[in-house]
């Protein structure tokens, strides 16, 4: 029971241009979304972040959306640059007796092409 | 810089034998996390710390166990690893309240011969 979910494992986009991370999630319960950025041999990066009671969350060149009826969240990564090929994760968090839990997607690769 | 550390980076052991992992951080975060990573696979919670308070997911196996000696220092044991073992185990930390992210090491990768 996969209760977030990357759909596509790869995304190759030209610098320059917008990138699009999808995740959908299906426990309404999550109240706060995250992005982390993983690069080869080095642990989760936090990229940025949402709660639930906003859809829009702007930080420099990434903006994350949540569409909360139809359980969906984007990453945009507006211009993208080589420096941003990773692998990026989206995650889900509840919280269950004072303590945050959270469930991660599988991940997608991104690949910016110069 | 405050950061989590996680030693070994690479761990390779042998098919039932005993296996730890650490991890340490200089946050002073009183919240610290275990999970398993396969590969191309989600990270998985496998327990975490509040403090002293040990908390297991419902899916870790018995196999998994985890020691908190200190804020700084925390622990994974891998009792008798096997094939299916092998991945790369990530520690994180927060510092509970609000919301707010987790801090993750770089992960030790783990080979079970």
């Amino acid at each position: 029971d996969q209760q977030v979910k990357q759909n596509s494992p790869s995304l190759s986009v030209q610098e320059g241009r917008i990138s699009i991370l999808n995740c959908d999630y299906t426990n309404s319960m999550f109240d706060y979304f995250l992005w982390y950025k993983k690069y080869p041999a080095e642990g989760p990066t936090f990229l940025i972040s949402i709660s639930s009671i906003k859809d829009k969350n702007e930080d420099g060149r990434f903006t994350v959306f949540l569409n909360k009826s139809a359980k969906h969240l984007s990453l945009h990564i507006v211009p993208s640059q080589p420096g941003d090929s990773a692998v990026y994760f989206c995650a889900a968090s509840s919280f269950l007796q004072g303590a945050q839990k959270l469930v991660f997607g599988q991940g997608t690769r991104l690949t910016i092409n110069p | 810089d405050a950061m989590v550390i996680q030693n070994p980076r690479y761990q390779v052991t042998q098919f039932g034998k005993p296996v730890t992992l650490s991890c340490s951080q200089t946050l002073n975060h009183n919240v610290m996390y275990w999970y398993q990573q396969k590969s191309s696979q989600a990270p998985k919670l496998l327990f975490h710390y509040y403090d002293k308070d040990f908390n297991n997911e419902a899916d870790t196996p018995d196999n998994f166990q985890s020691r908190r000696p200190n804020t700084s220092f925390c622990f994974l044991d891998i009792r008798s690893p096997g094939l299916g073992d092998a991945a790369m185990y990530l520690c994180a930390t927060r510092i509970a309240g609000g919301y707010n992210e987790q801090f993750f090491g770089p992960g030790t990768r783990l080979t079970v011969l």
